[in-house]
């Protein structure tokens, strides 16, 4: 079993959506990140969180640091926020190595 | 562009050949990661450097090797390679050691894309 699990693996939305995408994972964290890989292959941290809540625009990322879960939402989803959404997490053990969730594939329709 | 520079974007080679990866880190950051991102086997962290020191090594193999310069630009090394190394390889910056404090950001390159042949 991955350390990092996310849900789903692939969605598909209709522009204007609200979307989430989960990541679950089962080590102590002392951070995790969402990040946003385009289909031409960049990466862009959009998220870093240990606690709470953060808003970016149209989108949120939440923690729930207990119950080892975060999750991603895009507020009236865009196709250009078709992408790759990857979590990684900062296992408490080490304070630089991320380890990654396989990532969920959005599509978003016009 | 994000400040990570690397090269090269693309690279084809055959196996058994040796190639080196360039990355030069964002403008003030001290520490440089490098990643593979694999078809099967997703994103994985390779190495860690700080201000020319390694820091940390995740699931490098002993056919590849990396440092980083006083400059703090870094290489990767690829040696003896193999079909399965073809993959994308992304370096990533950021400020300090650990990029989980809040005032430190992580930022990646635009990956060197290896085709092994």
């Amino acid at each position: 079993k991955n350390e990092v699990e996310q849900s789903p693996q692939n969605l598909t939305a209709q522009e204007g959506e609200f979307i989430t995408i989960n990541c679950s994972y089962s080590v102590g964290i002392s951070a995790l990140h969402w990040l946003q890989q385009h289909p031409g292959g960049g990466i862009v941290s959009l998220f870093m969180l240990s606690s709470g809540k953060k808003k970016h625009g149209r989108l949120i990322a939440t923690i729930n640091i207990q119950e080892k879960h975060s999750s991603l939402h895009i507020t009236a989803s865009h196709p250009r926020d078709s992408a790759v959404y990857i979590c990684a997490v900062v296992p408490e053990t080490s304070g630089s190595r991320l380890t990654f969730g396989e990532g969920t594939q959005l599509t978003v329709n016009p | 562009d994000s400040g990570v520079t690397q090269t090269p974007k693309h690279l084809i080679t055959a196996t058994g050949q040796r190639v080196t990866l360039r990355c030069s880190p964002r403008s003030g950051d001290l520490s440089v990661y490098w990643y593979q991102q694999s078809l099967d086997q997703g994103l994985q962290f390779l190495i860690q450097y700080y201000n020319g020191e390694e820091r940390a090594k995740g699931n490098i193999l002993e056919r590849f090797s990396a440092q980083q310069f006083p400059d703090l630009h870094s290489e990767l090394n690829l040696s003896s390679l193999e079909l399965g190394d073809s993959a994308l390889y992304f370096c990533a910056s950021s400020v300090t050691v650990l990029f989980n404090s809040g005032a430190n950001v992580l930022t990646f390159g635009a990956g060197s894309r290896l085709t092994v042949l």
